[in-house]
């Protein structure tokens, strides 16, 4: 069964720094990748998606993430956190069928200004 | 367009109870997923609904169920609620699935 792995539980950064969040899927064929986010009290919400094409994704608020096909990872980046940028994050893959996600257990980003 | 709504937001059942959830999807969507939340387990798939069919189902007891209608709103029933089915209830919707858009969700209590 398809699964999705990150490695972070919870992650503590200052304002300014960089970012890197790690994400390692078990399928090997074709796949959809995601990245939600869920602020604190908010739905969940879609930073980013990878389909096809260009490895490196942009999403919203300045994030990106780059799809490694050799290392079934999908990290998620950016380059200087806020502290607004406090959240869990969530990497998802849709399912063969295409039918659902599966997620992650999600990593805690606390960011002290 | 307005987002994916959930009703009620909350909900405190007793165990032995039943609950039914409901959610409406946004405008011209046509697949509903639902989904569990728990600190635990994380984010857990139930099923999935497309033009009033069930196309996918996780790995759920039998007393969880849903269903939905002609107009694309989709229920999701609990029955004989247990302290473990505790969670918040997450619907999304999707025009094909792949992109999938969340409600607030529905915050269950089972005490």
């Amino acid at each position: 069964a398809q699964s999705v792995s990150q490695h972070n539980h919870h992650v503590i950064l200052s304002e300014a720094a960089s970012l890197e969040l790690g994400c390692n899927y078990s399928y090997g064929g074709t796949v959809n990748l995601f990245w939600y986010v869920q602020y604190p009290g908010q739905h969940l919400q879609l930073l980013l998606k990878y389909f096809s094409g260009d490895p490196l994704v942009k999403g919203i608020k300045g994030f990106e993430a780059e799809f490694i096909k050799s290392k079934f990872s999908f990290n998620l980046r950016k380059p200087s956190v806020q502290w607004s940028d406090t959240a869990e994050y969530f990497c998802a893959v849709i399912n063969q069928a295409g039918t659902a996600l599966i997620f992650g257990k999600g990593t805690t980003l606390s960011v002290s200004s | 367009k307005a987002g994916v709504t959930q009703t009620p937001r909350y909900l405190i059942k007793t165990r032995g109870q039943q609950v039914t959830l409901s959610c409406s999807p946004i405008s011209g969507h046509r697949s509903v997923s639902w989904y569990q939340q728990t600190p635990g387990q994380g984010l857990q798939f139930l099923f999935e609904y497309f033009s009033e069919t069930q196309r996918n189902k996780g790995n759920f007891p039998g007393r969880f169920s849903g269903r939905q209608f002609s107009n694309s709103r989709s229920e999701m029933n609990v029955s004989t609620l247990e302290l473990g089915d505790s969670a918040l209830y997450l619907c999304a919707s999707s025009s094909d699935s792949y992109e999938q858009y969340f409600g607030p969700g529905t915050r269950l209590t089972v005490t």
